[in-house]
């Protein structure tokens, strides 16, 4: 079974600031997908970015990057220029390479407040 | 506003009656997915559909739970009876194919009194 583990609680961070949130996950699978949602209060949860584990190249989207370490099963998020909207749950998450189940595992994801 | 609709938005209600919610996927998805999200959780599959076929059932408390997608497009979960540690968010979430990105509805807040 996989597992995903954000060992951050919360975060903090000022506007226009870069800030990195953390998950490392375990598996014994080979292809997988790697993913990052968002979750703004009282709102829906959004896809951030994705990231394919045959991918070497780093997955970027705008101010939001990532940074996957496939060896030691890491795969953080970088947040550049934070802006007061970013505010919200994040959450990693797992999906092993899509057959016929494509749940996604999550993590228990950390709270990021981005100060005026 | 999300494209995959749930309603409704909040539910309330006493120990051991039924409840239920409702999807609607975004148009031409033929997965669907229930999550659970306990409050300061991440979610966790209840089930998966795949047109109107179960996928994955693995979690879902059977003995009280029960969800169907008779026509392969919108979905029911139900509960009955409702236990108190049943209240928590329930998240529809619909892909085009299993390799596609899930898109997912606003929730369903339930609480059980």
């Amino acid at each position: 079974a996989q597992t995903v583990t954000q060992s951050q609680p919360e975060m903090s961070v000022q506007e226009a600031e870069t800030v990195t949130l953390s998950c490392t996950y375990d598996t014994s699978e080979n292809n997988y997908y790697l993913f990052w949602y968002k979750q703004p209060p009282s709102r829906q949860m959004i896809l951030v970015i994705r990231q394919e584990a045959y991918k070497q190249q780093n997955a970027t989207e705008n101010r939001f990057s990532v940074n996957f370490q496939k060896a030691a099963k890491s795969f953080s998020l970088k947040i550049s220029d934070s802006q007061l909207g970013d505010t919200a749950m994040y959450f990693c998450a797992f999906m092993k390479h899509p057959g016929a189940n494509s749940k996604l595992t999550f993590g228990k994801g950390i709270t990021l407040s981005v100060r005026p | 506003e999300a494209e995959v609709a749930q309603s409704p938005r909040y539910k309330i209600t006493e120990k051991s009656q039924a409840v239920a919610f409702w999807c609607d996927p975004i148009s031409g998805h033929a997965t669907l997915y229930w999550y659970r999200q306990i409050l300061g959780q991440g979610p966790e599959l209840l089930v998966q559909f795949q047109d109107e076929s179960v996928v994955d059932d693995s979690q879902l408390p059977k003995d009280r739970f029960s969800a169907e997608r008779l026509k392969g497009v919108d979905s029911t979960l139900k509960i009955q009876p409702a236990e108190l540690g049943d209240s928590a968010m329930y998240l529809c979430a619909s892909s085009y194919t299993g390799m596609q990105p899930q898109h997912f509805g606003d929730g369903t807040r339930l609480s059980i009194l």
